[in-house]
């Protein structure tokens, strides 16, 4: 049982450039979830979705897209990355609202 | 995450007993959890507590519940170098009822 599984671990990206972090769970949780973690400031939410075909936004969503078209797979997109967007970020998910959350092992991104 | 706030840093002796606090803001929040994360990991669910608790414990783990006073706090028995991590709260708020994370707390175990 895989969980959540992030991809890529690490990248590095230059100002202006596009890309795609990937997330999946096999667990057939409906919620799932993206967080960004800085120092000191814990892990603020990006973006969220309750369902497949549901997205919403979270406390910091600018920036960022994201898509469910199915319940595995939640990937979050940088449209034109900027160096304030480097930082760790991790996928989360869970059953139901009040469950646990499971998170993947994080995507730690730079942007030069 | 700042309207859940923790202390940032917090050192012990090995064999001492550590505790880490935590304040929330949502009254309504129905679970609050304290979460674990090792260097270069995830975070791990260590343990939670329903809002209709005062107390659970869990083997080397108290969680203390105020409602009152919106207060959360997580004391580690018998401290272990092993328990060197960050230590994340989080409530579940909002209509979606999504975490919100407090800051992290490093737990230094000095030998």
């Amino acid at each position: 049982n895989a969980g959540v599984t992030q991809t890529p671990k690490f990248q590095v990206l230059k100002t202006g450039q596009s890309m795609t972090l990937q997330c999946a769970q096999d667990m057939n949780h409906e919620y799932m979830s993206w967080y960004r973690q800085d120092p000191g400031m814990g892990l603020r939410l990006i973006h969220y979705s309750v369902g497949a075909g549901i997205t919403d936004q979270g406390e910091v969503p600018n920036g960022y897209n994201v898509s469910r078209s199915t319940t595995e797979d939640f990937p979050l997109r940088l449209l034109s990355a900027a160096p304030s967007q480097t930082s760790v970020y991790f996928c989360a998910s869970s059953r139901a609202r009040n469950t646990e959350a499971f998170f993947g092992q994080g995507t730690r991104l730079t942007v030069v | 995450g700042e309207d859940v706030e923790q202390s940032l840093f917090l050192s012990v002796r090995e064999g001492d007993s550590s505790v880490i606090n935590c304040t929330y803001t949502d009254s309504s929040s129905t679970y609050l959890y304290w979460y674990k994360q090792e260097p270069g990991a995830g975070l791990q669910l260590l343990t939670y507590i329903f809002s209709n608790m005062d107390m659970k414990q869990d083997q080397r783990l108290t969680v203390l519940l105020n409602k009152k006073d919106k207060h959360l706090s997580l004391r580690i028995a018998d401290t272990q170098t092993g328990d060197s991590a960050i230590y994340f709260c989080a409530e579940r708020r909002g209509s979606a009822r999504q975490l919100t994370f407090g800051s992290g707390t490093q737990l230094t175990v000095l030998p």
